[in-house]
């Protein structure tokens, strides 16, 4: 079957810095995306790993292990507009994509 | 305009009732994405084009679902026969092909009551 696993939700504090996991387990894979999502919008992309590794931009960092079907993104110098959803997203080699249920991040000042 | 734009932003259909989704990906873009979303849920993939093929459409749920994408620009979601279980968040996304990050409309909210 083809699997996705994120945290539901997460809390941290303005400033800090904070990691969400993704897992994964698909009959294919050709690259991973994460996107933020705020509540009643359209989700916007962050970033995009194909090789295992860290791929730095900015306050965001995602990496990826393709022998763990593992990937985290990294969010530093957290801000109140952080709080959000973070959904990642798997293309599986075809046409189609699949996501995560996504992890609801709050930051608290 | 600069990006995916879909029309209505909200829809209340009757049970039964026929209901189009419009989206008007961003110029020039070869690949577009339909996708349900559930509240609280991620997008679940319904249906990919390239251009005016439409190429996957592996997960629309029935055959009440249509989609379309005649002049490979502006694509059209037809539901027939609304059932309350149709009730969601359709999003359309664009992108210019490959492995490219996907530009997401503001999403269409259908509510069938």
């Amino acid at each position: 079957g083809q699997n996705i696993d994120q945290p539901t939700e997460m809390t941290a504090t303005e400033g800090a810095i904070v990691q969400i996991n993704c897992t994964y387990q698909t009959s294919g894979f050709n690259g991973l995306f994460w996107y933020q999502q705020h509540a009643g919008e359209a989700p916007t992309f962050l970033s995009y790993n194909v090789l295992d590794g860290l791929e730095e931009k900015g306050r965001f960092s995602s990496f990826l292990s393709r022998s763990k079907g593992y990937s985290y993104l990294l969010l530093k110098e957290l801000q109140m507009k952080d709080s959000a959803s973070y959904l990642c997203e798997i293309s599986t080699g075809g046409f189609k994509t699949i996501f995560g249920a996504g992890t609801r991040l709050f930051v608290k000042a | 305009g600069a990006g995916v734009s879909q029309s209505p932003r909200y829809k209340v259909a009757k049970r039964g009732q026929d209901v189009a989704l419009r989206c008007d990906p961003i110029s020039g873009h070869v690949s577009l994405f339909w996708y349900q979303q559930a509240l609280g849920q991620g997008p679940e993939f319904l249906t990919y084009f390239q251009n005016e093929a439409q190429l996957d459409k592996s997960g629309l749920p029935s055959d009440r679902f249509f989609a379309e994408r005649p002049e490979g620009s502006v694509s059209t979601l037809k539901i027939q026969r609304t059932q309350q279980e149709d009730s969601a968040v359709y999003l359309c996304a664009s992108s210019s092909g490959g492995n490219t990050e996907a530009f997401f409309g503001q999403g269409t909210r259908l509510t069938v009551v």
